[in-house]
């Protein structure tokens, strides 16, 4: 099976900071990665697809960067209503797999 | 619109079955694999199991295979998770999800259904 390794679990940050999760597979998945915004007693949300393409409707604040094994989300200006747990889940190979998860919130 | 609405949670003994249903609205069922996830309590997003658009393919994850099956009825527009030998380690939120076109992405989720196992 694929691991995915997120990184932090958690960050606090202030409204209009840029915030940077980091997903790391443990083989190459080249793009196939996506994120998911989960907000408090919501089902998840995909947000990014492809590795770096948004989903429709989602503010151009996300955005993803990386392939192979390293990725990296960001969100270029946290806002009040970004406060979530965010997942990424890779879908180069059954069984697919998510990453544990990083909630941010606000300072 | 897309609408996915679980049901068939609630709290169940160990060792007993339980069937979820998901029934899909707002797009053409039949056309489009479908998934299955869990989230434990305070935990992350596990995986179980995925249905081809025609229910000729089925996959589902080590932790819950021989256990676990995964079911269409696109006549219904339903989708199922038949779980038997139930486990305190399966009490969890319960989502299934549409796979788009054609890639494993998972683009609409239902609300959830708490399955809770306990004696």
């Amino acid at each position: 099976d694929i691991q995915m390794t997120q990184s932090p679990s958690s960050l606090s940050a202030s409204v209009g900071d840029r915030v940077t999760i980091t997903c790391r597979a443990s083989q190459d998945i080249t793009n196939y990665l996506n994120w998911y915004q989960q907000k408090p007693g919501k089902a998840p949300k995909l947000l990014i697809y492809n590795a770096s393409d948004l989903e429709t409707g989602v503010p151009s604040r996300f955005s993803e960067g990386g392939s192979g094994t390293e990725f990296t989300f960001t969100i270029s200006s946290l806002q009040p209503e970004d406060i979530a747990t965010y997942f990424c889940q890779q879908y180069a190979d059954l069984p697919l797999t998510f990453g544990g998860g990083t909630k941010v919130d606000i300072k | 619109q897309v609408l996915l609405v679980e049901s068939g949670g609630g709290v169940v003994q160990p060792g007993r079955s339980l069937r979820l249903s998901c029934a899909a609205s707002g797009f053409t069922f039949n056309t489009y694999a479908m998934h299955w996830v869990r989230q434990a309590p305070g935990k992350g997003l596990e995986w179980l199991a995925v249905i081809s658009y025609d229910g000729m393919n089925k996959y589902h994850a080590d932790s819950v295979k021989g256990r676990f099956t995964i079911s269409r009825d696109n006549s219904k527009n339903t989708l199922y998770l038949q779980m038997n030998s139930l486990r305190a380690e399966d009490t969890a939120v319960y989502y299934c999800a549409r796979q788009t076109l054609p890639a494993a992405i998972m683009d609409y989720w239902g609300q959830g259904t708490l399955v809770t196992v306990s004696s």
